[in-house]
């Protein structure tokens, strides 16, 4: 069964604080994916890897930025939270860009107050 | 303007009869997917099914099925025999070949709230 595990479902952090958002597959898909989800805007595409240590940039990659050393874990990394990168972040992998059937984590709440 | 565009809001549908979710969509690409998740209140987002735009038959999965019309550009998503917990969130989503080289991204639909009456 896939599985794409993300590690907190709720965080609350302070502005300026930097904050780790980490997901792990066990599908040993090359493609993984961070989005974020907010209401009226639907999903936007922050970044991507392909490839371990490889990452492109999506539509909205400022403010945060991203690291993949082994292909079963992509993190994202708010390097100062802000108020508006308050939302919930989903992040999703792929075993190959043909198709790219994205299968995606329960997501993670973030408040930054 | 708009790549997916998903009209219904929200829809109400009674239990153990058939719903269809609307979804058009918008590319110049010969090479694309579609795709269907749903999303509960949870959070999480469960892919359904995939239609590639040069599969010839309608894609079937279960209680899900797509109805593809490709002059029209048309991706609807049909689910029989509604259950209760098919309450959720859906979201209509394409794959444009072009953007390849881009990592294959997934454009989303702003979504359709599914409300199944007991």
């Amino acid at each position: 069964d896939v599985k794409v595990t993300q590690s907190s479902r709720y965080l609350v952090k302070r502005t300026g604080e930097k904050v780790f958002l980490e997901c792990v597959q066990d599908m040993d898909h090359e493609n993984m994916f961070w989005y974020r989800q907010d209401p009226g805007l639907g999903l936007r595409l922050i970044y991507f890897s392909y490839d371990v240590k490889m990452k492109e940039k999506g539509d909205i990659p400022e403010g945060y930025s991203v690291s993949r050393e082994k292909k079963e874990r992509f993190s994202l990394i708010l390097e100062s939270a802000s108020t508006n990168q308050t939302s919930m972040y989903l992040c999703a992998s792929s075993s190959d860009l043909a198709k790219n059937i994205q299968y995606f984590g329960a997501g993670t709440r973030l408040s930054v107050l | 303007a708009q790549k997916i565009t998903q009209t219904q809001p929200g829809m109400f549908v009674q239990e153990k009869e058939a719903v269809t979710l609307d979804c058009t969509y918008d590319t110049s690409d010969p090479s694309y997917g579609l795709f269907w998740y749903k999303q509960p209140s949870s959070g999480e987002m469960i892919f359904l099914i995939y239609q590639g735009s040069y599969d010839q038959q309608n894609a079937t999965e279960g209680r899900y099925s797509l109805n593809f019309q490709k002059a029209r550009k048309s991706a609807n998503l049909v689910i029989s025999a509604s259950q209760l917990g098919d309450s959720a969130m859906y979201f209509c989503a394409m794959r444009e070949d072009l953007h390849y080289n881009q990592g294959g991204k997934l454009i989303f639909g702003q979504g359709t709230e599914l409300s199944v009456k007991p």
